[in-house]
């Protein structure tokens, strides 16, 4: 676990404000993951990156962008188009072996998101 | 797409005695059904997890069972203690593109 961070821990934002989370992991996983979590919602998948350069949609995709320029690297802007972003956001890094193997997932501290 | 469905929501009990939590999946492809324990502000942290081969995996205290037929698994903790209390996740998972789905966790508490 301690291979994953993300910054900031708290993060407000003012309403029609971009916000960038940040998430790196040291471990050598080649896919990365972006989650939110509401009370009582459990985690819901935003967008999710299985290589370098690519990355897919997961079920809320809507409002957020998402760039896989580096391996260690995956952040995430939540724009002025969610509608409601106040949340905690996990990130989360595995190693993946397509239609093989599903590896363990692991997950950073979390950004708590606040819009004001 | 998967739906994972967790029940119950919330659960107490008295030190010493045992949890269960239980968790049904819809995609009969998903291989893969790890959980996860979270206290409060922080991360989920892995627990225990099985594999669409296995029927029973156990560890210390901690149990999980399988039963692919029936598209439902749970999780089995004996001899609670004060520091099991947190909020409990499952989750399952298909090889095809190795994403998990998430139950909507369940709040133990567990009493002195």
């Amino acid at each position: 676990d301690g291979g994953i961070t993300q910054s900031p821990k708290y993060l407000f934002r003012k309403e029609g404000q971009n916000v960038t989370l940040s998430c790196e992991q040291n471990l050598n996983h080649d896919a990365m993951y972006w989650y939110r979590q509401d009370p009582g919602q459990g985690l819901r998948l935003i967008y999710y990156s299985q290589i370098v350069n690519d990355f897919q949609k997961g079920d809320i995709a809507e409002g957020y962008s998402v760039s896989r320029e580096k391996k260690e690297s995956f952040p995430l802007t939540v724009t002025s188009a969610q509608k409601n972003p106040t949340a905690f956001y996990l990130c989360a890094s595995s190693s993946f072996y397509r239609e093989v193997y599903t590896d363990t997932q692991y997950f950073g501290p979390g950004t708590r998101l606040t819009v004001l | 797409g998967e739906n994972v469905e967790q029940h119950p929501s919330t659960l107490s009990v008295q030190e010493g005695d045992s949890a269960v939590i239980k968790c049904t999946y819809s995609d009969s492809a998903s291989n893969y059904f790890p959980w996860y324990k979270q206290e409060l502000g922080k991360r989920p942290q892995l627990i225990i997890d099985i594999r669409s081969n296995v029927g029973e995996k156990k560890d210390q205290r901690i149990a999980v069972t399988l039963n692919k037929t029936a598209k439902h698994f749970s999780l089995h903790i004996t001899e609670t203690q004060p520091e099991d209390s947190a909020v409990y996740f499952c989750a399952a998972s298909e090889l095809r593109d190795s994403t998990l789905t998430f139950g909507k966790g369940t709040m133990l508490l567990v009493s002195p």
